[in-house]
């Protein structure tokens, strides 16, 4: 049973460009979460998706930031024309719908806005 | 604002010594659970502990959990060079599973 898998694992993108990350879920696995971290900072909580369903998403941006999770495919994170406040390490995380499951996470995407 | 707040920031320890770190969280929760990050890597879930429970085990791990006081603390005895990471404890509220992150500890352990 693959971990959870984060793709690309490092992504340069020019200011005003899209970066576009990729979350697989661990199988069985129907909730998935987006944080961000910056250098010697803990995580900062940014979505929480079910399949087809954002259930919160009050750590997004309100401008740029958008996140999707269909019914089959990857979990999506999508950020429009990056500015150098973007670059930051986004980890994916995914668990069990069930009460107290625990949150796997993946090796992260490091973007980097140049 | 973060939910949980890790003291110490940071730590340095003789290998073999006992590691004891913090976290202190705000509102009522339903779990909390500690993770371990190396440099540059993702999370590893180490140990959850349920609002109900006052402390647990794993291994050289010992977690307790002080409802009354909104703080819990994670012991790793023994230490080993490998433990070397950053530690972060995180909350998740009744209704509602998403994770809060503190700010976690940074262990070094000095061979």
């Amino acid at each position: 049973n693959a971990g959870v898998m984060q793709n690309p694992r490092h992504l340069v993108r020019r200011r005003g460009q899209e970066a576009r990350l990729r979350c697989s879920p661990m199988k069985g696995h129907s909730h998935v979460y987006w944080y961000r971290q910056l250098p010697e900072e803990g995580l900062k909580f940014m979505v929480y998706l079910q399949k087809e369903n954002i259930i919160d998403e009050s750590g997004m941006p309100k401008e740029r930031f958008s996140a999707e999770f269909p019914k089959e495919g990857p979990s999506i994170l999508r950020i429009q024309q990056v500015v150098r406040g973007d670059s930051a390490a986004y980890f994916c995380a995914s668990s069990l719908p069930v009460r107290a499951s625990v949150a796997f996470f993946g090796q992260g995407t490091r973007l980097t806005v140049v | 604002s973060q939910q949980g707040e890790e003291d110490p920031q940071a730590l340095s320890i003789q290998e073999g010594e006992n590691a004891t770190m913090n976290c202190s969280y705000k509102t009522s929760i339903n779990n909390l659970q500690w993770y371990r990050q190396n440099s540059g890597r993702g999370l590893v879930h180490l140990i959850l502990i349920r609002s109900n429970e006052r402390e647990k085990h794993s291994g050289r791990l010992r977690v307790t959990l002080d409802t009354s006081k909104k703080s819990s603390s994670l012991l790793i005895t023994a230490s080993r060079a490998a433990d070397t990471a950053s530690y972060f404890c995180a909350t998740d509220a009744f209704g509602n599973e998403k994770l809060t992150f503190g700010t976690g500890t940074r262990l070094t352990i000095i061979p």
